[in-house]
C-alpha cells in the first residue's frame, strides 16, 4: 500500500463551523506534513510531525490546529476560517525522520475547501 | 517562505519536442526533487537529485544539478500529452528533528500540443 488518503475530497463550511480534516497512511512513515495550495501557486507547507510530535509549524493561525494521534493518522482541526483560507490542502508523508535523509514524499489527493 | 524560482513560469510545445524547466534556489539543500500535478490534485514524486549528485537519468526524464550557481533543470525527451502538467521543483533541508521539509518552487506549467 503505497497510498496516502485524504478525506473528505471536497468540503463546504461556514465561518463559524467546526471541521476536520483526515489523512492516513500505512506505509509505516513516520514523518507527515500539511501543505496549503491555493489556486495556480505552489503547495505552502503548514506542519510536519516527525515521530508523533509537532516539529514544524510555519507560524500557522491557530484557527488551524494539527493532529497525530498515532503513527498512520494525521488530522486538521479547523475553526473560525476565514474566505481566504479557502484552498487545496494537502497531506503528505515520507519515511523515518533521521534515517532516511534522502526521500520522496507521498502525497494524498487533497480536500478541497471552500469557506463561505 | 518559498524558496525556488521556476522559470518559464508557463511552457507550451508540440507532441515529441523536449521540454526544460529551470529552477533556482537560495539556501544550502540536502537534495532537489521535481514533482507533477495534474489538474490540481496531489503532488506525484518524479525525481530526486542528492547535493553531492549532478545528474541523474530516470526513463524520459533528466535532472541536473548545479549548487555552486544553486539551480537545476528538468528535461523532459520525445513528449506526450499525457506529460501536460505543472511541474514543481522542491528543495530538501533536515530540520532539527531529523525530519525533511520539502519547500516548493513557483512552478512550471506545461501543455503539451498533439
Amino acid at each position: 500500500d503505497t497510498e496516502v488518503t485524504q478525506t473528505p475530497k471536497h468540503l463546504v463550511m461556514g465561518m463559524t463551523n467546526k471541521k476536520s480534516l483526515k489523512c492516513e497512511q500505512h506505509m509505516g512513515h513516520r514523518a507527515m506534513y500539511w501543505y496549503k495550495q491555493k489556486a495556480k501557486k505552489p503547495p505552502e507547507l503548514m506542519f510536519v510531525y516527525s515521530y508523533e510530535k509537532l516539529s514544524i509549524n510555519e507560524s500557522v493561525p491557530s484557527r488551524f490546529s494539527p493532529e497525530c494521534p498515532n503513527s498512520s493518522l494525521l488530522n486538521l482541526h479547523l475553526h473560525a476560517l476565514q474566505p481566504e483560507d479557502s484552498a487545496l490542502y494537502l497531506c503528505a508523508s515520507s519515511p523515518r525522520p533521521y534515517r532516511d535523509r534522502n526521500t520522496e514524499a507521498f502525497f494524498g489527493q487533497g480536500t478541497r475547501l471552500t469557506v463561505v | 517562505s518559498q524558496q525556488g524560482e521556476e522559470d518559464p513560469q508557463a511552457l507550451s510545445i508540440q507532441e515529441g519536442e523536449n521540454a526544460t524547466m529551470n529552477c533556482s534556489y537560495k539556501t544550502s539543500i540536502n537534495n532537489l526533487q521535481w514533482y507533477r500535478q495534474n489538474s490540481g490534485r496531489g503532488l506525484v514524486h518524479l525525481i530526486l537529485i542528492r547535493s553531492n549528485e549532478r545528474e541523474k537519468h530516470s526513463g524520459r526524464l533528466r535532472v541536473t544539478l548545479d549548487t555552486s550557481k544553486k539551480s537545476s533543470s528538468l528535461l523532459i525527451t520525445a513528449s506526450r500529452a499525457a506529460d501536460t502538467a505543472s511541474y514543481f521543483c522542491a528543495t530538501a533541508r533536515l530540520s532539527i528533528q531529523g525530519a525533511q521539509k520539502l519547500v516548493f518552487g513557483q512552478g512550471t506549467r506545461l501543455t503539451i500540443n498533439p
